[in-house]
């Protein structure tokens, strides 16, 4: 069974751009959450897909917007970039008991 | 709107002493209280969960209370190890949204050997 994996894992972007992350649920989760952590903070719910459906939605500005496809692995991306968005963006799949599943998470920094 | 507040922020103990987390959530429907690890540049890992229909959980060195009327909640670790250093997170499942977790902002727990 495989986990949670993330990609990129580390990268670097400047005020203005675009940044698409990737994630790949745990086997036959079909739930996928993304979360944002700044460094030292707790992490921050930007929204969550259930079989190719937003079903939830932190309070992230529409920006902020993502993708779940049929094999339940997701995207997330970010357009016109921000220096505040510089965090760790991590990736979490669950099924029914409530908890999640992370990945390594994929670090973006914004110059 | 919904918050949880976490202390202390760092927590030094020495090896085989006990640790205690405490955290405090607002919203009075939650009802999923997960507790997660996060070590140095690694993913959060879950280390154990209470739902609001139980007031402790217990599981080997680590066990956690929860007090529905005080809305708040606590972590307990006993007879700590080194490789319990770590930062920890509370979080409170979010009444809006399947999974959505409303989390702490961690503690920084080392154990001195």
């Amino acid at each position: 069974e495989t986990g949670v994996t993330q990609s990129p894992t580390h990268l670097i972007k400047t005020r203005g751009q675009q940044v698409t992350l990737r994630c790949s649920s745990q086997s036959g989760h079909n739930t996928v959450s993304w979360y944002q952590q700044a460094l030292g903070q707790g992490p921050q719910f930007i929204f969550q897909y259930y079989r190719e459906e937003e079903n939830g939605r932190g309070n992230f500005p529409p920006r902020f917007s993502g993708l779940q496809f049929p094999n339940y692995s997701s995207e997330l991306n970010v357009n016109a970039l921000e220096l505040d968005d510089s965090a760790l963006y991590l990736c979490a799949s669950s099924l029914n008991t409530g908890e999640l599943f992370f990945g390594e998470g994929s670090r973006l920094t914004v110059l | 709107g919904e918050n949880v507040e976490q202390h202390p922020s760092t927590l030094s103990v020495q090896e085989g002493d006990s640790a205690v987390i405490k955290c405090t959530y607002s919203d009075s429907a939650s009802n999923y209280f997960p507790w997660y690890k996060q070590e140095l540049g690694k993913r959060p890992q879950l280390i154990i969960d209470i739902r609001s229909n139980v007031g402790e959980k217990k599981d080997q060195r680590i066990a956690v209370t929860l007090n529905k009327t005080a809305k708040h909640f606590s972590l307990h670790i006993t007879e700590t190890q080194p490789e319990d250093s770590a930062v920890y997170f509370c979080a409170a499942s979010s009444p809006s949204g399947t999974y959505k977790y409303i989390f702490g902002t961690g503690t920084r727990l080392k154990v001195l050997a």
